[in-house]
């Protein structure tokens, strides 16, 4: 199995530019995750979906910030428009509901740089 | 509010000691709670597992304790190698949400 994959693995650009954030889970599971990783705030929640369904939004920052998930195989996260405060290094995640607490595998990151 | 909380932001040790990390929690019941390593540039991977009625757990040379009375876990690395170096991080999980909160990492450096 590829695993989690993102793209693009770095982004820079200038604020006020939209930026689209990219990934495609591991086949076959029904959650997927987007996190935020930030020295000052560690790693953070932003949202997830189970069954392509957004279930908790509750960490997305601001309305600056949307996620979809169109199908099962695809997610993005956008920012529009970007602040040099939304610099982070932004996972993707999925895992598989069995009941038995859920196993997350994590993306290799997109590291965004706003300046 | 729910918090989470690593012993430390950074642990050396020399090599073939016993590393051991703290995860503590407040303001939550888990059902689970995950040990997860990231090594820098890279995206967490998942080490261990434990649920709530688990005292322990383990998984070649790390070990995993639980103790929900507490509200504390263990992560135990034995006979450390400096391949071990990396951040760990712990993560919660309620009983039927599907999100995991995750405690902000204590980076191990492991020294020959």
């Amino acid at each position: 199995d590829a695993g989690v994959i993102q793209s693009p693995r770095h982004e820079v650009t200038e604020m006020g530019q939209e930026v689209t954030l990219r990934c495609k889970p591991i086949s076959g599971h029904d959650y997927l995750f987007w996190y935020r990783q930030t020295m000052m705030r560690g790693l953070e929640l932003l949202i997830y979906f189970n069954n392509n369904v957004p279930i908790d939004d509750s960490g997305m920052p601001e309305d600056r910030f949307s996620a979809k998930m169109p199908n099962a195989s695809f997610s993005t996260l956008k920012i529009q428009p970007s602040e040099p405060r939304d610099s982070a290094v932004y996972f993707c995640a999925s895992s598989l509901s069995r009941g038995n607490g859920n196993t997350i595998y994590f993306g290799e990151g997109s590291w965004l740089t706003v300046v | 509010s729910q918090k989470i909380e690593q012993n430390s932001e950074a642990l050396n040790i020399q090599e073939g000691k016993t590393a051991t990390l703290t995860c503590n929690y407040t303001n939550y019941s888990p059902a689970y709670l995950q040990w997860y390593r990231q090594d820098p540039g890279r995206g967490p991977v998942f080490l261990l597992l434990i649920r709530e009625n688990e005292k322990e757990k383990r998984k070649e040379r790390l070990k995993v304790t639980f103790d929900t009375t507490l509200k504390q876990s263990l992560f135990h690395i034995t006979a450390s190698q400096p391949a071990d170096s990396a951040t760990y991080l712990c993560a919660l999980d309620g009983a039927n949400a599907g999100k995991s909160t995750f405690g902000d990492g204590t980076t191990l450096t492991v020294k020959p």
